[in-house]
Order: structure tokens, then sequence, then C-alpha cells
């Protein structure tokens, strides 16, 4: 079955540019998305359709696309940013699926 | 305000039967498809499946189809997820949420994402 991959986690200090990934075969020809999941929290859309940041959304968050690989940065973290951050696409099928997630640690 | 408002956390026993809902307010409830994703304990997201309330038109991820039920009350705004019979694996905390509509100068279509997410169901399925 399809599948997408993020690294399990990341880490960088305050105001440092964080990048997460997700790898899948069908990123090509589909659209990614970017969750941010805080503890105990219901998750937030942060980036739709590999590169749109929704209304409210910070600017230091962006998103970019490229061949099989998908990628999240967060120019300049800030503590506030730690979170589960999970990729989101959709196969050749059109089933829609979640990559395993990225832990995010700002200190 | 568009909002999802979920029914509260259950606790159940394997074999038993359940039906959790997601209350939608604020939008035009039949103009909106309304999915349900499940999180297990300190697991990731996983997309359950999806309905139209306008005409009930539901898909399911292959990895749940038979195992559960989606439906909707659009008189009452009102979508579910329900088991026929618990098991333990079942635990875990569900969400309903709904995906936006993108509208251009011409046309308009629904986005693959959610956007507005309810605030969680969590199920508990133990002896």
């Amino acid at each position: 079955s399809y599948e997408l991959t993020q690294p399990p986690s990341v880490s960088v200090s305050p105001g440092q540019t964080a990048r997460i990934t997700c790898s899948g075969d069908a990123l090509p020809k589909k659209y990614a998305y970017w969750y941010q999941q805080k503890s105990g929290q219901a998750p937030v859309l942060v980036i739709y359709e590999d590169s749109k940041r929704p209304s409210g959304i910070p600017e230091r968050f962006s998103g970019s696309s490229s061949g099989t690989m998908a990628t999240l940065t967060i120019s300049g973290a800030q503590v506030e940013d730690e979170a589960d951050y999970y990729c989101y696409s959709t196969d050749s099928s059109g089933n829609r699926i979640f990559g395993g997630g990225t832990k995010l640690t700002v200190l | 305000e568009v909002q999802l408002v979920q029914s509260g956390a259950e606790v159940k026993k394997p074999g038993e039967s359940l039906k959790i809902s997601c209350k939608g307010s604020g939008y035009s409830f039949t103009s909106y498809w309304i999915g349900w994703v499940r999180q297990m304990p300190g697991k990731g997201l996983e997309w359950m499946g999806i309905i139209y309330p306008g005409d009930s038109d539901t898909r399911y991820s292959p990895s749940f189809q038979g195992q559960v039920t989606i439906s909707a009350d659009k008189s009452i705004s009102t979508a579910y997820l329900q088991w026929s019979s618990l098991k333990a694996s079942d635990t875990a905390m569900y969400y309903c949420a709904r995906p936006p509509i993108y509208c251009s100068s011409t046309s308009c279509y629904t986005g693959d994402a959610f956007d507005i997410w309810g605030q969680g169901t969590m199920v508990t399925v133990s002896s």
C-alpha cells in the first residue's frame, strides 16, 4: 500500500530553520498538505496544495514540493512551534493518507 | 462561526456497539463533505472515510471498509461513526473534520484536506 515517509524527529534551536520532509511516489502528481498537532489538541492545517498557507497561519511556515519529496519549512522556529507535524496526500486511486508524523523539538 | 462539535468520551466493552456523533454549525451542512480520522494512543493520524451529507455519498479507506459505518442526518446537521462490535484495538481518539471549498472567479472545488476539526471523541474499549 502507498506510504508517505517522514523522519520521526527533527530538533532545532529557537530562531533556526526547521525542515521536515515527506516522501511519496505519487507526490509528483498529487498535492501535499501539512498539519500541526500540539499535545492534546486537534490537528491544524498549516500548508495546503504544496505551498499555500491558510488564513491565520504565520508567514514563517512555508511548503514546497519537488519530485517525490515535499518539505515543510519553518523559518525562525519558535518554542510554540514544538509539535507533531503530519504530511497528507492522496494516492493514485484517490485514497487519502497521512505520513507517520515528525516530532519537532525547539529548544 | 463554523464549528464541529463531537459527542463525549465513551467507555465500552468488547463486542458492544457504539455510535458517536459530530454536529456541524455555522455553515450549510449539506454542501460540505465530513470525514473521520482515527488516532490511536501515542500514534499518528489515520484517514477513515468521508460522507457528503447532501446525498449520503460515502467513501471509506480500504483499511476501514467493513469495520465501521459512516452516516449523516442532514435534518439535524449531524454525522456519525458507528461500530457494530467493538474491539480493544478500536481504543482511540476519533476526530470528525471538514474540507474547505475553494472558489475562483469561474468555479469552486472541494479541497482534499480538512481545515475544520471537531474536538475529538475518546473511545475506550476494555473488558
